[in-house]
C-alpha cells in the first residue's frame, strides 16, 4: 500500500477563495482523522470519521471548515472563505487497529 | 491546560543520550506512544508502551512510565544527527466511546549538534 496520500503538497491561495485538500486513507482502515499543525498550536484534532460518517468536529474551528467523505477511500476538507490565519500544514491519517496512525505528507496551505 | 505537555526544544551533542520528557493527564489511558516527524513529512509512529507496563525498550529506544506521576519518558541512546526531529508524546483516551483518538502534545524538536 501506498500510505495515506494527501493533495496537493503545496496550496497557495488568496483571501476569500475556497480551498479544497484531499485525502486517500489506506485502504481497509475505518477511521479517517484531520489535523492542522501550526507552530502557535502545535497539531490539532480537526474532525474524525468512523465507517465514512463523523463521529467529532468539535475541532473544526469555524463554519468556513467543512470535511467529507463520500466513501471509504476519499475524504475532503474544505474552507471557503479562506483566511491569511488559516495557513498551516493539514494532515489526514487513518487506523483500523487502534494502536498505530498513519499520517499523510501533509498539505502546507498558504493563504495571502 | 493541555491534556499532553511536553518541553518544545532539546538540544544534545552527537554521541549522547537524549532524553524526551511529556506529562499527560487521564489516568485511564490504555496506551501511550511516540510519534516521530522528520521535516516535510507526517508523524510516524516510533513506539508506544501499554499502561500496566513500566518500560519499553526497543535498540536505542527506551521508553519510561511513571503512571503514579503520569510522566512518559522516551531515551535515545548515541543520538545521532538522523535523530534531529520533532517528537511527540501522544495518549490514548478511552473514555471517547471507545474509539481509537490519540491526544498529541506540541512536539519536542530535538536538535543534534556535532
Amino acid at each position: 500500500d501506498a500510505g495515506v496520500i494527501q493533495s496537493p503538497r503545496h496550496e497557495v491561495t488568496e483571501m476569500g477563495q475556497e480551498v479544497t485538500l484531499r485525502c486517500k486513507p489506506i485502504s481497509g482502515h475505518d477511521y479517517l482523522f484531520w489535523y492542522r499543525q501550526t507552530m502557535m498550536r502545535g497539531l490539532e484534532l480537526l474532525i474524525y470519521f468512523n465507517n465514512n460518517v463523523p463521529i467529532d468536529d468539535s475541532g473544526m474551528p469555524e463554519d468556513r471548515f467543512s470535511a467529507k467523505m463520500p466513501n471509504a477511500s476519499f475524504s475532503t476538507l474544505k474552507i471557503q472563505p479562506s483566511e491569511p490565519r488559516d495557513s498551516a500544514v493539514y494532515f489526514c491519517a487513518s487506523t483500523n487497529d487502534g494502536i498505530e496512525a498513519f499520517f499523510g505528507q501533509g498539505t502546507r496551505l498558504t493563504v495571502v | 491546560g493541555e491534556d499532553v505537555e511536553q518541553s518544545l526544544f532539546l538540544s544534545v551533542r552527537e554521541g549522547d543520550s537524549s532524553v524526551i520528557n511529556c506529562t499527560y493527564t487521564d489516568s485511564s489511558s490504555t496506551y501511550l506512544y511516540w510519534y516521530k516527524q522528520e521535516p516535510g513529512a507526517g508523524l510516524q509512529l516510533l513506539t508506544y508502551i501499554f499502561s500496566n507496563m513500566d518500560m519499553k525498550q526497543d535498540q536505542r529506544l527506551t521508553v519510561l512510565l511513571n503512571k503514579k506521576d503520569k510522566h512518559l519518558s522516551l531515551r535515545i541512546a548515541d543520538t545521532q544527527t538522523g535523530d534531529s526531529a520533532i517528537y511527540f508524546c501522544a495518549e490514548r483516551d478511552p473514555s471517547q466511546g471507545g474509539s481509537y483518538i490519540p491526544t498529541f502534545g506540541r512536539g519536542t524538536s530535538l536538535i543534534v549538534h556535532p
